[in-house]
């Protein structure tokens, strides 16, 4: 099993839908989840973190954690062409003192227009 | 105020020769991490540095992998030995604070090519 698993997509949407995006991982004792957007050939960007059980929203995005189900969900609301990337979902390893991400493989996401 | 940065964006070179990738965290930003990124997937975590000390190494592949950290800012990462398998995407990514909430923000990465 891998430690933090997702959907490789992609993921389709017409514009102005809500974007449902998924994730799980495998370690319990992960403390903090952050999801980025990778647009092709570019570099991750950190788009929104959550530390804490329930939902975090910014603009457009909310964020939920569900830590007893070990999910993080990541919703984009009236979703638009630009939105059209891969999203990361990283989850912070405790095991280590270095707390480094582990990252799945990406959900692709398309929104049409 | 400026991000990461990260030299030279790309870089091709030939198998078994030396490679150094440099990387700028964003200013004040103590904690600094070396990832890869492979195609089609997610970044692979290969060095912590805390401060100017290699906090966690556990990531790097073998000993033909080094970095260095000596003033606690700009860091450096070294291949040697250069193998056609170590072709991807090394990112840098850095944070404000060290510990469970730290926020990493990446640069634009540094494409290695060995051919």
């Amino acid at each position: 099993q891998k430690e933090v698993e997702q959907n490789s997509g992609p993921l389709s949407v017409p514009e102005g839908a809500i974007a449902s995006l998924n994730c799980t991982y495998s370690d319990r004792g992960s403390q903090s989840f952050f999801w980025y957007r990778q647009y092709s050939g570019k570099s991750p960007e950190l788009i929104m973190f959550i530390y804490s059980n329930g939902d975090k929203e910014d603009g457009r995005f909310t964020a939920q954690l569900n830590k007893a189900s070990q999910y993080v969900s990541l919703l984009i609301r009236d979703s638009q062409p630009s939105d059209s990337a891969t999203y990361l979902c990283a989850v912070n390893s405790p095991k280590d003192s270095s707390y480094k991400l582990i990252f799945g493989s990406g959900t692709r996401l398309l929104v049409r227009p | 105020g400026a991000g990461v940065s990260q030299t030279p964006s790309n870089k091709v070179t030939e198998k078994g020769k030396y490679v150094e990738l440099r990387c700028d965290p964003i200013s004040g930003h103590t904690a600094l991490y070396w990832y890869r990124q492979s195609l089609g997937q997610g970044p692979e975590f290969l060095i912590y540095f805390q401060g100017t000390g290699a906090a966690d190494d556990s990531g790097l592949p073998n000993d033909r992998f080094f970095a260095v950290r000596p003033e606690g800012s700009v860091s450096t990462l070294k291949i040697q030995r250069t193998e056609r398998g170590d072709s991807a995407v090394y990112l840098c990514a850095s944070s404000p604070r060290e510990g469970a909430y730290n926020e990493q923000f990446f640069g634009p990465g540094t494409r290695l090519t060995v051919l």
